[in-house]
């Protein structure tokens, strides 16, 4: 069956600018997982969804960090008036059920310049 | 505050060698452990998850290993191929949350 999907695969914006970054996750799954990764470093948890609600949000580095899951599928990660050090590869994770294994999509490349 | 330590940072063996990649957390307190490979420029493949009750997990010729006590996992590859380079990474999922800390992963590179 389909994985998780992630668009766009990459993202160039200017500083200042407001970004939205889509996942569709498998379908079924009610977890979801948003993560950030810069070069060299192992991905660091941003948000994590149990069906609609944000039931950890921990690791969102500022308020200009917004993640919704309106429906229970797909989620989008919002950042507003980006700066440079927002740039990063953006990866979305489902799994079937809360800390299950989880299941990674192909992530989003933002540049911010 | 979970920390994950991996070592070796990186690794360069000859095919064929068995290799074993490290990972240590700091609060044994954990829910699972999973392991990926994460191959340049891609997302991350699962490779496998132990829970916290589970001291094992294989597949093929991967070998996962548990100690929540000492705070330790081990991922044994055996007769390594040069599909298998990559970067591999340890994710531990916290007990009673729901965030996942990774470590910085260990880059492999075998020769063939």
């Amino acid at each position: 069956g389909a994985g998780v999907s992630q668009t766009p695969s990459n993202k160039v914006t200017e500083k200042g600018k407001y970004v939205e970054l889509r996942c569709d996750p498998i379908s079924g799954h009610t977890a979801l997982y948003w993560y950030r990764q810069s070069l060299g470093q192992g991905p660091e948890f941003l948000i994590y969804f149990q069906g609609t609600g944000a039931a950890d949000d921990s690791g969102l580095p500022n308020d200009r960090f917004f993640a919704v899951r309106p429906e229970g599928s797909v989620s989008t990660l919002k950042i507003q008036r980006t700066e440079r050090g927002d740039s990063a590869v953006y990866l979305c994770a489902s799994s079937e059920v809360n800390n299950g294994e989880q299941f990674f999509g192909p992530g989003t490349r933002l540049t911010v310049l | 505050k979970q920390e994950v330590t991996q070592i070796p940072a990186a690794l360069s063996v000859p095919e064929g060698e068995n290799l074993v990649l490290n990972c240590s957390f700091t609060d044994s307190a954990i829910y699972n452990l999973q392991w990926f490979r994460q191959d340049p420029g891609k997302g991350l493949t699962s490779l496998l998850l132990i829970q916290s009750s589970q001291r094992e997990q294989t597949s093929g010729r991967l070998n996962a290993s548990l100690d929540k006590s000492s705070g330790r996992s081990t991922l044994y590859i055996a007769a390594s191929q040069p599909g298998d380079s990559a970067t591999y990474l340890c994710a531990v999922g916290g007990a009673g949350g729901f965030k996942t800390i990774f470590g910085a992963g260990t880059r492999l590179f075998v020769k063939a």
